[in-house]
């Protein structure tokens, strides 16, 4: 069956320091891949798309790459501050109109 | 634009009665998700709507769940008998069609809790 994995623990970084979020994926292949943020009490926010063709995208401080043959996508939020602290969720997907979501990485930046 | 607009924020109800959750989807948006969202399961799909006709409901938990949209401005999911387990963040989301994958906009959910 098909399988969405990021980062298991929660990821607690300092401030001005690169943070990379990775999901990996098994038994699909998607077109593209999206990422969100999450706030507590607050729906998920879109944040990036990048699709299967692409290698990176980028921005502001946002990159993110997507490698189909290792079946992963990285997310790195560069310079980061306090207010980057947030769930980050990553939803690869294909044809289909409904999209499947990681059960996200809980990042704190601390001051 | 409002965004997505769901009620109520809050729903604390007793195990057995039915509840209701609404959603007022982004006008011009042609798809709507109901999502729900757990510690343990992460975001769930639920049922989603192309053109306010159910397209997949497979992930709907039984048949105490069920979703109505009756126009392109209003969707609801309801439960019928709730139950504790039923207790979660549940997210309706909407999307322009044309493009398959544009992103989704998320209300800020209801939390339901069923005691």
């Amino acid at each position: 069956s098909q399988k969405i994995e990021q980062n298991s623990e929660a990821l607690n970084i300092q401030e001005g320091k690169t943070a990379t979020l990775t999901c990996n994926y098994t038994n699909y292949s998607p077109a593209y891949l999206q990422w969100y943020r999450q706030d507590p009490g607050r729906g998920p926010v879109f944040l990036l798309l990048i699709r299967e063709n692409e290698k990176e995208k980028r921005k502001e401080r946002l990159k993110v790459t997507f490698d189909t043959t290792l079946k992963q996508s990285l997310f790195h939020i560069t310079a980061s501050q306090p207010a980057d602290s947030a769930t980050y969720l990553c939803a690869p997907s294909g044809s289909a109109r409904q999209l499947t979501f990681g059960s996200g990485t809980q990042l704190t930046v601390l001051p | 634009d409002a965004g997505v607009i769901q009620s109520p924020r809050h729903e604390v109800t007793e195990m057995g009665q039915e509840v209701t959750l609404r959603c007022k989807p982004i006008s011009g948006h042609d798809y709507l998700f109901w999502y729900r969202q757990t510690m343990m399961r992460g975001l769930e799909l639920l049922i989603y709507f192309n053109n306010n006709v159910p397209i997949d409901d497979s992930g709907m938990p039984e048949d105490r769940f069920s979703a109505k949209m009756p126009n392109a401005s209003f969707s609801t999911l309801k439960i019928q008998p709730s139950e504790p387990r039923d207790s979660a963040v549940y997210f309706c989301a909407s999307r322009p069609g044309g493009v398959y994958n544009s992103p989704l906009h998320f209300g800020n959910g209801t939390r339901l809790t069923v005691t």
